[in-house]
Formats: structure tokens, C-alpha cells, sequence
């Protein structure tokens, strides 16, 4: 079976310093993984998602996460954190191969501080 | 394009009432589903559909009822609310490419339903 874990429910930081939020997955095989954000009433919009071909992944808004198969994680972080980040972000796994079997994380909410 | 569009989006129910929540996209797209979003259970498939005539059930199916007569179209219903159902609800659609990896998922606003 395929899972997420999100390690943390709450993220606080302050804005210009670096953010990470941790992911962790369990999978029998090979996982396509995405993050999404979603702001305060709003739905959820798809920061970026893990390809094969590359280990770090680039995603919109100056975000990136890593994909370290040794430690099973997919973790998101951003070098300065900017006050429009504060969201709550969502690690996603795919369950299986078949079409659109998502399996969502419990969500980590970032807040940032002035 | 206006995306996913998601009607009301607030809503007081009853326990024992029946409502619909609407969902239209304008994205041509085949696959459409629902969740629930409830505080620290992150967001759980309801129903989906792969195309018009198509519905299946998702992880929370009971209590609810979908139908897709059209490929823009993805109404969900509750027959009979109930306290346990009080929520916010997304409707979601995607490109039916047989990937959903290739087929990010768009998501409309949601609709918060309180049940009393």
C-alpha cells in the first residue's frame, strides 16, 4: 500500500528565512509525488511534481523539493520565505498506477511571520 | 477560461435535508471527482468520474450520490444530511490522459456545508 506522511501539522517561520516542509512516503514501487498549495478559502493549486528524470524539482514561486529514494521523503523547502507563502501545503502520492488514485497528506500549515 | 466553478459556496443544511452541490468545468476535461476536506484528514475521494455516463466510488462514497450527464457537468448530492457530513467540499478535474501523474489535478474554491 501507498501512503504519505507530513511530519509536521504547523510550520512557523519568519519571512527571509528558508522554509522546509517535511514529506515522507511508502511505497512498493516507484511513486509519483506532487505538492500543492492551498491558500486561505481557496482551492488547491499544484506547486510542482516529481519526475524520474530529475531528483530536485523546481516548482512556481521560488519553490523545490528533493526526491531521496534512500530516506523514502519528498521534502518541499524555499530559501526566503515571503509572507504571501503562509498556506497550507499538501504532500501527494499517487496510490497506484491507475488513473488519478491520489492519496493526500494531512497537510502541514505555513505561517510566517513579519 | 473560468476554471472549475463550484456552487454555493456556503451552505447550512438541516440534519435530514437533501441538497446538490454543482460543479462545472470549461476545460473540456474527461476526469472529474469529489472530496471532503475535513481539519487534520488532508482531502478524501468521495466519487469521480471518467467521462460522461462513467461515476465509481472514491474512499467516502456513503451519503452521497453523483451522476455526470455531461463531460462540463459533475453535481454532487446528499440525499439525507447529516452531522457527520458537515465539511468543505472540492470538486477537482483533469485531462483523462490514463496518467494522472501527466494530469495535474485543477481544483474550484469549494463549498463549506455545515449540518445542524
Amino acid at each position: 500500500a501507498q501512503s504519505v506522511t507530513q511530519l509536521d501539522s504547523h510550520v512557523s517561520v519568519s519571512e527571509g528565512t528558508p522554509v522546509l516542509l517535511r514529506c515522507n512516503y511508502s511505497s512498493s514501487y516507484s511513486p509519483s509525488l506532487f505538492w500543492y498549495v492551498q491558500h486561505p478559502n481557496k482551492g488547491l493549486q499544484l506547486l510542482l511534481k516529481y519526475t524520474s528524470a530529475a531528483t530536485l524539482v523546481k516548482g512556481i514561486n521560488g519553490f523545490e523539493a528533493e526526491f531521496k529514494k534512500s530516506e523514502t521523503s519528498f521534502h518541499l523547502t524555499k530559501p526566503s520565505a515571503h509572507m504571501s507563502d503562509a498556506a497550507e501545503y499538501f504532500c501527494v502520492v499517487i496510490l497506484n498506477t491507475g488513473f488519478q488514485k491520489l492519496v493526500f497528506g494531512t497537510g502541514t500549515r505555513l505561517l510566517v511571520s513579519p | 477560461n473560468a476554471g472549475v466553478t463550484q456552487t454555493p459556496k456556503f451552505q447550512v443544511l438541516k440534519t435530514g435535508q437533501s441538497m446538490t452541490l454543482q460543479c462545472a468545468q470549461d476545460m473540456n476535461h474527461e476526469y472529474m471527482s469529489w472530496y471532503r476536506q475535513d481539519p487534520g484528514m488532508g482531502l478524501r475521494l468521495i466519487h469521480y468520474s471518467v467521462g460522461a455516463g462513467i461515476t465509481d466510488q472514491g474512499e467516502v462514497p456513503n451519503g452521497y450520490n453523483v451522476s455526470r450527464s455531461t463531460t462540463e457537468d459533475f453535481p454532487l448530492r446528499l440525499l439525507s444530511a447529516a452531522p457527520s457530513q458537515t465539511s468543505v467540499y472540492f470538486c477537482a478535474s483533469s485531462y483523462a490522459t490514463g496518467s494522472s501523474y501527466n494530469s495535474p489535478l485543477h481544483f474550484g474554491n469549494g463549498t463549506r456545508l455545515t449540518v445542524t
